[in-house]
């Protein structure tokens, strides 16, 4: 089956500092991506959807300056986490659609701490 | 705007017991609904989807439209179907998740 990667898996980066995840859709092109967040024994909370070579969708309550969303090709999107404070620590996963399919891949998710 | 609703954080049988995972959704349109598996320290994965009207890993799950349900079953559990289990609704370009259910099958 179609296969997503994200990298790194984990990351521990400095407060203050900023961290790129990358999501890549190794098999199909990924005209839709999503990318989520999961706290501990919670649910995914979706937090953006972007589409290629436009700006992302964030959802409510997500702030488009500090987690900078990038669809810049049909294989890959990076979500960039700015000024990284300790509660933005967490389980970071993205997801994909092929163009004109309905079946969503997820990826392996990114843990990310801030010290 | 779209709604899962998972009732059940938690869900413990026993081996070889039936299992029914709840799912209710609200949504106006006709909706696409999906069941994904969590597996621990695994990456989230589909599990079945409502169009395909499959049976995984003896798992299935019917759409009542009347009820606005999606409710998961297995009439046997087995202690490898631990796990944590997200109903979703998918329309447009969004995947709602529900808060997910957590099933512990002891032996």
């Amino acid at each position: 089956g179609a296969v997503v990667s994200q990298h790194p898996s984990w990351v521990i980066c400095k407060s203050g500092t900023s961290v790129k995840i990358e999501c890549r859709s190794l098999d199909f092109q990924a005209t839709t991506m999503f990318w989520y967040r999961q706290f501990p024994k919670q649910s995914l909370m979706l937090m953006a959807t972007s589409n290629e070579g436009s700006k992302a969708t964030y959802e409510q309550g997500v702030e488009k300056d500090k987690f900078l969303i990038n669809h810049a090709s049909l294989t890959l999107s990076t979500l960039t986490v700015t000024s990284a404070h300790p509660e933005d620590s967490s389980f970071y996963i993205c997801s994909a659609r092929a163009g004109g399919g309905n079946t969503i891949y997820f990826g392996e998710g990114s843990w990310l701490t801030v010290v | 705007a779209q709604r899962v609703t998972q009732p059940e954080k938690l869900l413990s049988v026993f081996k070889g017991a039936p299992v029914e995972l709840k799912c209710n959704y609200s949504y106006s349109g006709s909706p696409e609904l999906f069941w994904y598996v969590q597996y621990s320290r695994q990456r989230l994965q589909l599990l079945l989807r409502h169009i395909s009207r499959e049976s995984i890993k003896g798992f299935t799950a019917d759409l009542n439209k009347g009820e606005t349900s999606f409710h998961l079953k297995k009439p046997f559990a087995q202690e490898e179907d631990s796990a944590m289990y997200y109903c979703a609704l998918g329309a447009g370009n969004m995947l709602t998740f529900g808060g997910g259910t957590r099933l512990m099958v002891k032996p």
